[in-house]
């Protein structure tokens, strides 16, 4: 079964500090993975997804993530964080198998950025 | 506007009452899911459809049915809810499975 894991549940970071949030996933084959933001008393927006191809996946609001097969890891990473970044941010990983498909989530990092 | 669209965003209601949360995409999505959202444990996947009349289990399925009649529409009923199914539930919709999938504002359950 596949599973996500992210290490921290809560981050702290300064403005226009850089910035890491963690994930690693389990699963067998190769995995779709996404990163999700969601503010407070909002839905989920998508960040960023990776499928196959560069592992270096550019995404929305200036932030990446790296896919690394060997650490079976796709951290989320951005240079310069703003005030607005403030959120709880998800990794999840899609299987497809056949006609399956489910979307596990990571439990969440909640973000807060200290003026 | 492109959207997922849930109702209602606010319920309160009691042991045992059934209740139907609707969820509605305007995209013409094949893939439709939905989600409870509890503190610490991220979102949990509930049930999700491929396409019209296909429908399939997720994580946590117990005490939920789904229906999908129409592509649009993918209702999530709870037929005798408990107090433990109180959360906050997410319908979401996609181009195929591996698609990117756009999140409906969600629903705050309270079950009493």
């Amino acid at each position: 079964a596949q599973s996500v894991t992210q290490p921290d549940i809560h981050i702290t970071v300064s403005e226009g500090a850089s910035l890491e949030l963690r994930c690693n996933y389990s699963y067998g084959a190769t995995p779709y993975l996404f990163w999700y933001v969601q503010s407070p008393g909002q839905g989920l927006q998508l960040l960023l997804k990776y499928f196959s191809g560069d592992t270096l996946v550019q995404g929305i609001k200036g932030f990446e993530a790296e896919f690394k097969r060997s650490q079976s890891s796709f951290n989320l990473r951005k240079p310069s964080v703003h005030w607005s970044d403030a959120a709880e941010y998800f990794c999840a990983v899609g299987a497809l198998t056949g006609t399956a498909s489910k979307l596990t989530f990571g439990t969440g990092t909640r973000l807060q950025v200290t003026l | 506007e492109a959207q997922v669209t849930q109702n209602p965003r606010y319920l309160i209601t009691v042991t045992g009452k059934k209740l139907t949360v609707t969820c509605s995409q305007n995209m013409n999505h094949e893939y439709m899911s939905w989600y409870r959202q509890d503190p610490g444990l991220g979102l949990r996947q509930i049930y999700y459809s491929m396409n019209v009349e296909v429908t399939d289990k997720g994580d946590v399925p117990e005490g939920y049915k789904v229906s999908r009649k129409e592509k649009r529409n993918f209702p999530l009923i709870l037929e005798s809810p408990s107090p433990n199914q109180t959360s906050l539930y997410f319908c979401a919709s996609s181009f195929g499975a591996g698609g990117t999938q756009y999140f409906g504002p969600g629903t705050r359950l309270l079950v009493l």
